[in-house]
């Protein structure tokens, strides 16, 4: 069964570094694009993002770029969400996510599989 | 403001069928057939319901439906059941702001 698993909660100061991370497993990781979706405590779903881990190809939501980096290291199936230097705004719950894909190789718009959620916190 | 606008909940007894809506726009669900819809139970990750508007992925109930007509989308659940209690968002592909794709709020619904 396909599965995604991401890393555990972090708990971090205003200005501090992060990586957090998404494993892959049961399909062909580096062919599926893997988008980082984030959920602020009482607000929307925001798609953040994607990367094709098999080229690294990245696309990021204009809200978000330049504030995070997306990156994979295909030897360990795991993709990766960063930050250089956190914002109390950035508390949140972060998922990844697998892009759906049609039966004839072209990426779809929805996440058929998802991570379980990495609970980022922020604070001082 | 969402993306998409989704009522905050939608409430039936067992048996029922309920029809949650997600309204957007010409640049997204009117524009396009990228309509899609997951399910969340608490703590749980989202699940994949409906996706290109009225497909279900294998393993899910047919009495999950979906469809469109102009801006808005629907999700149905037919023959309510207990395990149906989570909240579900809409979600469809859009052309502005360089986005792939916006969300809605969500919608709890609540079997009674």
């Amino acid at each position: 069964e396909v599965q995604l698993v991401q890393s555990g909660a972090e708990v971090k100061k205003p200005g501090e570094s992060l990586k957090i991370a998404c494993k892959g497993s049961e399909y062909g990781f580096s062919s599926y694009w893997i988008g980082w979706v984030r959920r602020v405590p009482g607000k929307d779903l925001e798609w953040m993002g994607i990367i094709y881990p098999g080229d690294s190809d990245t696309r990021y939501s204009p809200s978000f770029q330049g504030h995070v980096t997306f990156s994979v290291d295909k030897s360990v199936s795991t993709a990766y969400l960063q930050w250089s230097s956190l914002k109390a705004s950035d508390t949140a719950i972060y998922y990844c996510a697998r892009r759906g894909m049609t039966i004839f190789g072209v990426a779809e718009y929805f996440y058929d599989f998802w991570g379980q959620g990495t609970l980022v916190t922020v604070s001082s | 403001q969402s993306a998409l606008t989704q009522p905050a909940s939608v409430s039936g007894s067992p048996g029922q069928s309920i029809t949650i809506s997600c309204t957007g726009a010409s640049s997204d669900i009117g524009g396009y057939n990228f309509v899609s819809w997951y399910q969340q139970h608490p703590g749980k990750a989202p699940r994949l319901m409906i996706y290109d508007v009225n497909n279900r992925p294998s393993g899910v109930s047919d009495r999950f439906s979906g469809s469109k007509s102009g801006n808005t989308a629907s999700l149905t659940i037919s023959g309510l059941q207990t395990e149906d209690e989570a909240h579900y968002y809409c979600s469809s592909y859009t052309d502005i702001n360089n986005l792939e794709v916006v969300f809605g709020g969500g919608t709890k619904v609540t079997v009674l």
